[in-house]
């Protein structure tokens, strides 16, 4: 157990649905980072949260967003979702910014 | 874009010998630079990270290299075990967050490390 809880951990879902998925890092960890890994793109950093703002962001799709909420908790909002949204998410943490992530276990998303 | 690749999709070994993973890297102002591993149905699992003012860190079993002039960062695994069948990923962060701000790892595609009995 890494100490990073994302939930769930197995998703199947409808093209055009909308998914939240959630994380919950490491106990004091502030930093919160969301990676999408499919087959052909490998690990793709999505976007980053510290202590509730907002830091960087990757390859996100506009029709996904994210949040980080007072207790440090993220969810990563994936909409209208396409086939090729199906992928491995993983959230990681750390308690300095770019330092010795942990990630968790991830989510499994498949659309049919 | 700036990238971080992998030489190899898959390295065999046989149990017991030491293990060097590689992994070439394009962008010059990456100053931060980690090593994880990923078994299967598991999130990465964080081994060893070098800075860039750093050509050698050594972990338990595991030693990084970097050389810089030639952008190379390799993995090296003694004794490798049974346990360490995974895949293994090189990932780079051009960010020094000595003075805030931040970023994504940009990973490479990963080595498939084969241990053979």
């Amino acid at each position: 157990d890494s100490g990073v809880t994302q939930t769930p951990k197995h998703l199947i879902t409808a093209t055009g649905q909308r998914v939240t998925l959630r994380c919950s890092p490491r106990s004091g960890d502030l930093s919160v980072y969301w990676y999408q890994q499919s087959l052909d793109q490998g690990l793709q950093f999505l976007i980053q949260y510290y202590n509730g703002e907002e830091r960087a962001k990757g390859n996100i799709l506009e029709r996904f967003s994210a949040q980080q909420f007072p207790d440090l908790h993220s969810e990563l909002n994936l909409s209208s979702l396409e086939l090729g949204d199906s992928a491995l998410y993983f959230c990681a943490s750390s308690v300095v910014e770019g330092r010795g992530y942990t990630f968790g276990s991830g989510t499994r998303l498949t659309v049919v | 874009g700036e990238s971080v690749g992998l030489h190899l999709p898959t390295l065999s070994v046989q149990e017991g010998d030491n293990s060097i993973i590689n992994c070439a890297y394009s962008n010059s102002a990456s100053d931060y630079f980690i090593w994880y591993k990923q078994e299967s149905g598991k999130g990465p699992q964080f081994i060893i990270d070098i800075r860039s003012n750093m050509d050698k860190r050594q972990g338990q079993r595991v030693t990084v290299l970097l050389n810089k002039t030639v952008k190379h960062l390799s993995l090296q695994i003694a004794a490798t075990q049974p346990g360490d069948s995974a895949v293994y990923f090189c990932a780079e962060n051009p960010q020094d967050y000595s003075g805030g701000g931040a970023d994504g790892l940009t990973f490479g595609k990963g080595t498939h490390l084969i241990i053979q009995p």
